[in-house]
C-alpha cells in the first residue's frame, strides 16, 4: 500500500522567491514518484517523475525534485517563482512497476508581486 | 503527442438521468485508462481502472452498477453515470497508461458535471 502526505495545503511565494512544495510518501515497495500541476478547470500535467534512475529529477517549467529515501521524501522546489506558476500542486506515489497512482491532497501555490 | 481528450466538458442535468462522458486518446492507443473524481479542493480518487475488452476493475466504494466503464478500443473508454443524483456532481478526470512505459499517465482536462 502507499500514501502520499503534502505539507501545507496552501504556499505563497513572492516573484522570483524560492518555492518549496513538501511531499513524504510511504510505500511497501520501491516506489515510483510524481509531480504534477493542475490549472483551475484542468486535467493534470505531469511536471516531473522518479522511476529509480538519478534521485534528483528535472522537470518541465524549471521544477525539480530530489528522491531521499532515508527521508522518505521527494519535494518540488523552483530557484524562482514565476507568476504563472500558481496553481495546484499534486503529489503521487505507484508501487515500482505498477501504474495505479495514489494522489496528496495537493498544495495550492500563490505567487504575489 | 500524448493528448488525451474528454467529451463533453461540462454537462448539467436532471437527477435520474443517465450521462455518459467520453475519454480518447488521440495519438496513442491506450491499453489502460484510469478513471478519477475530484470534489472541490480535494485530491483526485480513483474509481476505476479500465482495460482494453475486460471488465473495469472498481475501487472499493465505487458502485460498479452506478458508474458503467466500458473500453470497447485502444482510444475510447466511456463512464457512464447512471440515474446521477445531486451527490454526483464532480469532475471527472480520465486519463491513459502510456504505451511506452507503465508508470505514466497522460490525462484528460476533464469533466465538470452538475446534477440539478
Amino acid at each position: 500500500a502507499q500514501s502520499v502526505t503534502q505539507l501545507g495545503s496552501h504556499v505563497s511565494v513572492s516573484e522570483g522567491a524560492l518555492v518549496l512544495l513538501r511531499c513524504n510518501y510511504s510505500s511497501s515497495v520501491p516506489p515510483y514518484l510524481f509531480w504534477y500541476v493542475q490549472y483551475p478547470n484542468q486535467g493534470l500535467q505531469l511536471l516531473l517523475k522518479y522511476t529509480s534512475a538519478a534521485t534528483l529529477v528535472k522537470g518541465i517549467n524549471g521544477f525539480e525534485a530530489e528522491f531521499k529515501k532515508s527521508e522518505t521524501s521527494f519535494h518540488l522546489t523552483k530557484p524562482s517563482a514565476h507568476m504563472s506558476d500558481a496553481a495546484e500542486y499534486f503529489c503521487a506515489v505507484s508501487g515500482s512497476g505498477g501504474n495505479k497512482l495514489t494522489f496528496g491532497t495537493g498544495t495550492q501555490l500563490k505567487v504575489e508581486l | 503527442g500524448a493528448v488525451v481528450s474528454q467529451h463533453p466538458s461540462w454537462v448539467i442535468c436532471k437527477s435520474g438521468t443517465s450521462v455518459k462522458i467520453e475519454c480518447r486518446s488521440l495519438d496513442f492507443q491506450a491499453t489502460t485508462m484510469f478513471w478519477y473524481r475530484q470534489f472541490p479542493k480535494q485530491s483526485l480518487m480513483l474509481m476505476a481502472t479500465s482495460n482494453e475488452g475486460s471488465k473495469a476493475t472498481y475501487e472499493q466504494g465505487v458502485e460498479k452498477d452506478k458508474f458503467l466503464i466500458n473500453h470497447a478500443s485502444l482510444t475510447l473508454s466511456t463512464l457512464t453515470v447512471t440515474s446521477a443524483h445531486p451527490e454526483d456532481s464532480s469532475f471527472y478526470i480520465c486519463s491513459a497508461g502510456s504505451p511506452n512505459n507503465q508508470e505514466t499517465q497522460y490525462f484528460g482536462p476533464g469533466t465538470r458535471l452538475l446534477v440539478l
